[in-house]
């Protein structure tokens, strides 16, 4: 059974930095990209960061660069999001995501999620 | 990276069809066919339906499809139930390793 478990999050104050974990099993990780999304209290869903199983390709949103950085430990199975300089809009749940491979690509869809890990930046 | 532009909420009855618009540019769905569908009911995680514009995971119902034309990106869900009434988010690659959802849409089956 494939499981992707957060960990890492809670309450910290603007500024700050919090630094997330995703730790997989139930699949062959090192095949497959992971990648983080976030939803905001009621709101939608806002893709993060992304990185292949190789880590040879890495994405960030707009919103994140520059502040985030996402890396992998393959023989840990898992996946970190370091988070610095953290804002209030930073605030939302954040679901770290197995990628799903189509013919083409592994990159770009998402099959398995976790339940997620609340941040909550406020001062 | 702007959101994809969805409505933000649709509703109909039971039996019916529907299709929810996602509108992006001609950077992100206009260029590429690497389109993809999530369904979210409430207080769970998202659910890939539809992926690659219009290609469906092994599991998921014949009566979700998908399509795109220019910038644009549909879901048609046909025969309605209620199991359906969920929020809808549409994603696209938009070049450059970066991926952009849509806005969401509330689907009522009313």
């Amino acid at each position: 059974e494939v499981q992707l478990v957060e960990s890492g999050g809670g309450l910290v104050q603007p500024g700050r930095s919090l630094r997330l974990s995703c730790a997989a099993s139930g699949f062959t990780f090192d095949d497959y990209a992971i990648h983080w999304v976030r939803q905001g209290p009621g709101k939608g869903l806002e893709w993060v960061s992304g990185i292949s199983w190789d880590s040879a390709t890495i994405g960030y949103a707009d919103s994140v660069k520059g502040r985030f950085t996402i890396s992998r430990d393959n023989d840990k199975n898992s996946v970190y999001l370091q988070m610095n300089s953290l804002r209030a809009e930073d605030t939302a749940l954040y679901y770290c995501t197995k990628g799903y491979c189509s013919s083409t690509n592994c990159y770009t869809y998402f099959d398995y999620w976790g339940q997620g890990t609340l941040v909550t930046v406020s001062s | 990276q702007s959101a994809l532009t969805q409505p933000a909420s649709v509703s109909e009855s039971p039996g019916q069809s529907i299709t929810i618009s996602c509108t992006g540019t001609s950077s992100d769905v206009g260029y590429y066919n690497l389109v993809s569908w999530y369904q979210q009911h409430p207080g769970k995680a998202p659910q890939l339906i539809i992926y690659e514009v219009n290609k469906r995971p092994s599991g998921v119902s014949n009566h979700f499809s998908g399509s795109k034309s220019g910038n644009t990106a549909s879901l048609t869900i046909s025969g309605l139930q209620g199991e359906d009434e969920a929020d809808y988010y549409c994603c696209s690659y938009a070049g450059s390793s970066n991926l952009v959802f849509g806005g969401g849409t509330k689907l009522a089956v009313l």
